[in-house]
C-alpha cells in the first residue's frame, strides 16, 4: 500500500536554529513528490515539487532534497513566521495523476 | 491573478440535511481535485474532475456523496443526508492542464454537523 510518514510531527526551534523535516515513502513507482505549507484554518500552499532521486530545490530559507526512499525539508535560520504546518505529498505511478497521497504534517513553531 | 475560491467558508448542517461546497479553480486551470481533512488526520483524496467528467472517483464514499464540474460554473461537491462523521475541512484544488501533479489549494470549506 502506498504510504507516507512524515517525522517528527512537532518540531519547537529558536530562531535561528537550523533543522530538517524527514519524509519517507514507500509507492508503487514515484511521479513526483510535493511540499505544502498550511497556516491554521488556511488551505496549504503549494513549495516545491521534486521528480527524481537528488533533485533539489530552494526558496527563500527552504531546502528540499530527494533520495529513492525520502525527501527532507531543511529550514535554515528559521524566523516565526516559518511557523506552520508543513505537508508531504507524493503521486504514485499506480494512481491517477490527480491522486496525491498526504503524510500527516510536520507541525513547526519557531520562538523568538 | 486569483487564486482558487471555495465557498461557502463556513457550513452547518444538521444530520440529515444537503450540504453543498462549491469551487471556482483558477484561471486557465481545467483539473479540479477535492480533498477531506478530519482532525488529526492527513488530507485524503476523494474526487478528480475535469469539464464535464470524473476521472478518478477512487477516493469518495460509494453513498451520499457526489461530485460534478460542468461545462460552465464551479465544481459542486454534494453530500446528502449529513452525518456527524461528515464534519471535516472540504479542500478543493485545481492545477493547469499541462501540470497536472501541480495542485493549488483553496481555502477549503469548514462542514459542521449538529
Amino acid at each position: 500500500e502506498d504510504q507516507v510518514t512524515q517525522s517528527p510531527e512537532a518540531l519547537r526551534l529558536q530562531e535561528g536554529e537550523s533543522s530538517s523535516l524527514n519524509c519517507s515513502y514507500t509507492v508503487s513507482g514515484l511521479r513526483g513528490l510535493f511540499w505544502y505549507r498550511q497556516d491554521p484554518g488556511k488551505g496549504p500552499e503549494f513549495l516545491f515539487t521534486l521528480y527524481s532521486a537528488g533533485e533539489e530545490k530552494e526558496k527563500e530559507r527552504l531546502k528540499a532534497t530527494l533520495t529513492k526512499k525520502e525527501s527532507f525539508l531543511h529550514i535554515t535560520a528559521p524566523k516565526p513566521e516559518d511557523s506552520a504546518t508543513y505537508l508531504c505529498a507524493v503521486q504514485a505511478g499506480g494512481g491517477s495523476q490527480g491522486n496525491l497521497i498526504f503524510g500527516k504534517g510536520t507541525k513547526l513553531s519557531v520562538k523568538p | 491573478n486569483a487564486g482558487v475560491m471555495q465557498n461557502p467558508r463556513h457550513l452547518v448542517r444538521r444530520r440529515g440535511q444537503e450540504a453543498r461546497l462549491r469551487c471556482s479553480p483558477m484561471k486557465g486551470h481545467s483539473h479540479v481535485y477535492w480533498y477531506r481533512q478530519l482532525p488529526e488526520e492527513g488530507l485524503k483524496f476523494m474526487v478528480y474532475l475535469q469539464k464535464e467528467n470524473i476521472i478518478d472517483e477512487s477516493g469518495m464514499p460509494k453513498e451520499r456523496f457526489s461530485a460534478e464540474f460542468p461545462k460552465e460554473g464551479p465544481s459542486i461537491l454534494r453530500i446528502q443526508q449529513v452525518v456527524r462523521g461528515d464534519s471535516a475541512a472540504y479542500f478543493c484544488a485545481s492545477s493547469p492542464p499541462t501540470i497536472p501533479y501541480e495542485q493549488y489549494f483553496g481555502p477549503g470549506t469548514r462542514l459542521t454537523v449538529t
